[in-house]
């Protein structure tokens, strides 16, 4: 099956700071999701992108599929912002999502 | 409904018992997927329901666990004879195809003692 890898596994940062994080994949896919689970559990869904790029107020992705990556940007980092990102990844001959083992990230004030 | 409901939201169960958890998906979405996600690890599938086609169950552990959708809307996940390492929350997404961002559940935590 595909395989997802998330770096970094754990990030910390002071806020406002900027952060990147990275998604890379080891197969074509036509299915890539990028998800929030704050600290009680709840998993948010932030972008559905499989290519190109989006962006929703302090967030940004960009996909690009051919080179199999996929990066998620946060700008001026809130203590809110803190949790687990997962990337989703849905290979072409699949029917759901695999997902990333996550980057950790805690915001402090 | 607004979101994906999931009940109980908690349940202890002992070892050998059989619990069913329960997901209500958004109207309207006709794709549901069931995960769960052990303590500290990431999500990991059981199931998958696409409207009427047959259910992809390849994700499902063992013949302990099975699940149903009727009338293409709640779905039942059960699991007979639980063990621990059954224990885990279980969660539950929908979406309105194949192709299209999941919702979530806030998930069904599970206790086997």
């Amino acid at each position: 099956g595909i395989q997802v890898e998330q770096s970094p596994p754990d990030l910390i940062l002071q806020e406002g700071a900027n952060s990147t994080l990275r998604c890379n994949f080891s197969d074509s896919v036509n299915n890539l999701q990028w998800f929030h689970q704050n600290p009680w559990g709840q998993l948010i869904n932030l972008f559905y992108i499989p290519s190109g790029t989006k962006q929703n107020g302090r967030l940004s992705a960009t996909t690009v599929a051919t080179e199999r990556y996929s990066l998620l940007y946060i700008s001026s980092s809130q203590t809110t912002d803190s949790g687990v990102y997962f990337c989703a990844v849905e290979e072409t001959s699949g029917s759901r999502l695999t997902f990333g083992e996550g980057t950790q990230l805690t915001v402090n004030p | 409904g607004a979101g994906v409901s999931q009940s109980p939201s908690n349940k202890v169960t002992e070892k050998g018992k059989d619990v069913e958890l329960r997901c209500d998906p958004i109207s309207g979405h006709t794709a549901l997927y069931w995960y769960r996600q052990s303590l500290g690890q990431g999500l990991e599938f059981l199931i998958y329901f696409q409207g009427n086609s047959a259910p992809d169950k390849s994700g499902l552990p063992s013949d302990r666990f099975s699940a149903e959708r009727t009338g293409g809307s709640v779905s039942t996940l059960t699991i007979q004879r639980t063990q621990q390492e059954d224990s885990a929350v279980y969660l539950c997404a929908s979406s309105r195809g194949r192709r299209e961002g999941y919702t979530f559940g806030s998930g069904t935590r599970l206790t086997v003692v």
